[in-house]
């Protein structure tokens, strides 16, 4: 049971690059989220989709898009990197509805350098 | 918007019970999560919160007071293997938002 799937894991990128990180998951859920962390800032909201096809703006977006084009999939896209983009990357699902929502299921985590 | 306070450190020795308090401040409030992080690793979901009360699960306790927008974390029988971070999370409407997380250190 893979839960869900970060890919790549690490990655160095020059400024002005770009990238996409995947984030899959295998446990049907509704809602997809993607957050940044950074030390001593805990977990910033980025972008969030409560079903495929639609997505939404988060607490940090700017610099960030996202495309959820399949249930299972959550992309989030970097067009232009800046080095205050260096950061650690998390994608988290979670059921609709209730409780249900109160318990995230995250990736192991992208760790993006950017230099 | 929404914020959560939470102390940034708390020692404790191993065998012992530590209690990590978070209060929130937010709109259209749903219920409190906790998450343990270790270093390196992702957060793991520990407890949820969507009604006053006291909710265990082993070691560990979590209680929420929706009137006083407190809640807090208890582990008992403290173990090395608990020293970690530990981040309580809100729910309103469909966005979790997380705390700044509590270094939690366990001395032998």
């Amino acid at each position: 049971n893979a839960g869900v799937t970060q890919t790549p894991k690490f990655r160095v990128l020059k400024t002005g690059q770009s990238m996409t990180l995947l984030c899959a998951q295998d446990m049907n859920h509704e809602y997809m989220y993607w957050y940044r962390q950074d030390p001593g800032m805990g977990l910033r909201l980025i972008h969030y989709s409560v079903g495929e096809g639609t997505t939404a703006k988060g607490e940090v977006p700017d610099g960030y898009n996202v495309s959820r084009l399949k249930k299972q999939n959550f992309l989030l896209g970097l067009e232009s990197a800046a080095p205050s983009q260096t950061s650690v990357y998390f994608c988290a699902s979670s059921r609709s509805g209730g409780a249900a929502l109160g318990e995230l299921f995250f990736g192991e985590g992208s760790r993006l350098t950017v230099l | 918007g929404q914020s959560l306070e939470q102390p940034s450190e708390v020692t404790a020795v191993e065998g012992a019970i530590v209690q990590i308090n978070c209060t929130y401040q937010t709109s259209g409030f749903y219920g409190l999560s906790w998450y343990q992080q270790h270093d390196g690793g992702a957060p793991t979901f520990l407890s949820y919160n969507g009604l006053d009360g006291l909710e265990e699960t082993g070691r560990f306790s979590s209680f929420l007071s929706r009137s006083d927008s407190y809640g807090y974390l208890l582990l008992q029988e403290l173990q090395m293997k608990d020293s970690a971070s530990y981040f309580c999370a809100v729910k309103g409407s469909y966005i979790p938002t997380f705390g700044r997380g509590t270094s939690l250190i366990v001395h032998p």
